[in-house]
């Protein structure tokens, strides 16, 4: 079984808000990730880190942010969360190299009202 | 054209049935091949994944790539009610820096 957590598991939040959805994993490894998930459609990258301080966007634009201060540990932060942020959110790790296996987490699913 | 095509189902067999996945790609760079598996409420964990074209077999799963035709598919045998889940294929070009593009997933469920 995959060591990636993720907090909350469920958020229902106004419009407005700052959210931040935790991301920690104890496998040690170098490379972390956030997908996007909606149904019926196909995951889709946000962010992603290869190594402390290192932080880049994905292929799907994002409102949100992030951070890589410690290896373990990669949140995502909205500043003024809106309806069209309702998603799932995915976080991921993978050893270095080719990402050929990412160890997912159980995701956070978010609503914004 | 979205580089991978997957018919997102949902597919419906009886227990001991054999079951065809299958996805489509535009990209001839890509190189290796993954399938994902997701239960409800859970995140995707890999359940096969092959390098270029040809056959892998894990148990009662069967991953076959045929890069000429861009196609690849995911049989499971002698299918279970274990078995039901959402199946995403998912592919890179494999070098260092280049992320892995899924389909939507097929989901599939297996009655007893």
């Amino acid at each position: 079984e995959a060591d990636i957590y993720q907090t909350p598991r469920y958020l229902v939040i106004g419009t407005g808000k700052k959210i931040t959805l935790e991301c920690s994993q104890t496998m040690g490894h170098d490379k972390m990730y956030w997908y996007q998930q909606d149904p019926g459609m196909e995951l889709h990258l946000i962010h992603y880190s290869y190594g402390v301080n290192s932080t880049e966007k994905g292929d799907l634009s994002s409102e949100s942010t992030v951070s890589r201060i410690r290896t373990e540990h990669f949140p995502l932060t909205l500043e003024s969360a809106r309806p069209s942020h309702t998603s799932q959110y995915l976080c991921a790790s993978s050893e270095r190299g080719t990402a050929r296996e990412l160890f997912f987490g159980e995701g956070s699913r978010l609503t914004v009202l | 054209q979205k580089e991978v095509e997957q018919d997102p189902g949902p597919l419906s067999v009886p227990e001991g049935a054999i079951v065809s996945l299958n996805c489509t790609y535009s990209n001839s760079a890509f190189q290796y091949f993954m399938w994902y598996r997701q239960y409800s409420r859970k995140g995707p964990e890999l359940l096969m994944y092959t390098y270029s074209s040809g056959n892998k077999e894990d148990g009662r799963f069967t991953a076959q790539v045929d890069k000429s035709s861009k196609y690849i598919s995911l049989f499971i045998r002698d299918s279970q009610p274990s078995d039901s889940a959402t199946y995403l294929c998912a592919m890179t070009e494999g070098q260092a820096g280049t992320a892995l593009i899924f389909g939507k997933g097929t989901t599939l469920s297996v009655s007893s």
